[in-house]
């Protein structure tokens, strides 16, 4: 696509429940990456994808958090048991490749809430 | 480890000029900028990868100096459009970038 699809673009759920966020990256860039911003706070790494490598979770943080990427392209950020600190802005970004050589595109983000 | 971004926050009337410093405590070989306007995601302005190399967007630019390990950006003749949150940004231990905490700017008639 054009640029990067997130979805959903908000997102309610009770504490405790899980929930599954969805990126599109843009099509041909091989590296994606999840972050999450608090309410106006910076930029967290959670978890970086390249290509077919094995993924960089080292941002997790917790084993609530994971994250999968089918077939070079969609990723799904999955939270189990939310808890109320889980809310926050999450976006995904991509990049043609990793590295730090090139441009991140950020999809809008999945505004998550937890009551 | 996150690189430090200042000031945290600078109002400026338009037409005036601003600098915004990140500075690393480790080796860079690039930096990357970002703006991020309110309920908006960040958007990229420019990457500078070798030392001293300076780039433009619009009338912003910026500078990165890998001996002082240090970026800075440069609004120049600022406009309403520039407010928002300015991100530096620089590769961390993995590939992966690792952003400063950010710095607002809020640009007035």
């Amino acid at each position: 696509g054009a640029g990067v699809s997130q979805s959903p673009s908000n997102k309610v759920t009770e504490k405790g429940k899980d929930v599954e966020l969805r990126c599109d990256p843009i099509s041909g860039h091989t590296a994606l990456y999840w972050y999450r911003q608090s309410l106006g706070q910076g930029l967290e790494f959670l978890i970086y994808f390249q290509g077919n490598s094995a993924p960089d979770k080292s941002g997790l943080p917790s084993d609530r958090f994971s994250a999968e990427r089918t077939g070079g392209s969609v990723s799904t950020l999955t939270i189990q048991r939310t808890q109320q600190e889980d809310s926050a802005v999450y976006l995904c970004a991509s990049s043609l490749v990793g590295g730090g050589d090139y441009g991140y595109t950020f999809g809008s983000g999945t505004r998550l809430t937890v009551v | 480890q996150q690189p430090v971004q200042s000031p945290q926050a600078v109002i400026l009337r338009e037409g005036e000029d601003a600098v915004i410093n990140c500075s690393s405590s480790k080796a860079l070989y690039s930096v990357h900028w970002y703006r991020q306007k309110h309920g908006e995601a960040p958007v990229f302005l420019m990457i500078l990868l070798k030392g001293g190399e300076q780039k433009g967007h619009e009338k912003i630019s910026a500078s990165f100096n890998e001996k002082k390990q240090q970026s800075s950006l440069y609004l120049t003749a600022s406009q309403l459009s520039y407010s928002g949150t300015y991100f530096c940004g620089t590769p961390g231990a993995g590939n992966m970038l690792t952003f400063g905490g950010g710095t607002r700017l809020m640009v007035k008639p």
